[in-house]
């Protein structure tokens, strides 16, 4: 069972427009939300955060949105650059003393030059 | 500052092998969280641990465990090694484990492929 859940395994954004990255999540539980950022052969790289008493969070070009009766949150990012170009992953967590992050599946995001 | 150290990064073992995987957080951080990452199943929670304890547990075997010491360095540990424990596996650093305004921060993994 998929709490976290990123449908579109792939997107491809020309450079300089903007890149929307959606994850819809089941557990109404969650109460913190996450974004990553994944090369190869390396470790997930933090992005942008979000509670659950936000619907909006920005960084640079970051901006991630939480709508929570949708159970839904998108990663813009705008504008976009070809470094840019990796996997990312949305996590989500609950409350309580000891967190644990579960992941989406990931979504392999292409900057065209 | 220093990031979070994993070693080794690459390791080969045999099936019914054990193996013993190293990280060591950021300096100050007192929480360690070890995670999975496979093909099929992504990247997956398996202990995270505070202050020498172990705090939450993800759904894996008992093949798979843990330890912190006092410096706050962690090891997980992997018994009898099956074919399917071959992934890619990430330790997480964070202050005390609830900091999540600030994310975690991943160390770049152990690669272990089991054959």
């Amino acid at each position: 069972d998929q709490q976290v859940k990123q449908n579109s395994p792939s997107l491809s954004v020309q450079e300089g427009r903007i890149s929307i990255l959606n994850c819809d999540y089941t557990n109404s539980m969650f109460d913190y939300f996450l974004w990553y950022k994944k090369y190869p052969a390396e470790g997930p790289t933090f992005l942008i955060s979000i509670s659950s008493i936000k619907d909006k969070n920005e960084d640079g070009r970051f901006t991630v949105f939480l709508n929570k009766s949708a159970k839904h949150l998108s990663l813009h990012i705008v504008p976009s650059q070809p470094g840019d170009s990796a996997v990312y992953f949305c996590a989500a967590s609950g409350s309580g003393s000891a967190r644990q992050l579960t992941f989406g599946s990931g979504t392999q995001l292409t900057v065209l030059p | 500052k220093a990031g979070v150290t994993q070693t080794p990064r690459y390791l080969i073992k045999t099936r019914g092998q054990q193996v013993t995987l190293s990280c060591s957080p950021i300096s100050g951080h007192r929480s360690v969280s070890w995670y999975q990452q496979t093909p099929g199943q992504g990247l997956q929670f398996l202990f995270e641990y505070f202050s020498e304890t172990q705090r939450n547990k993800g759904n894996f075997p008992g093949r798979f465990s843990g330890r912190q010491f006092s410096n706050s360095r962690s090891e997980m540990n992997v018994s009898t090694l099956e074919l399917g424990d071959s992934a890619l596996y990430l330790c997480a650093s964070s202050l005390d484990g609830t900091d999540l305004g600030y994310g975690y921060t991943f160390g770049s993994g152990t690669r272990l492929t089991v054959v």
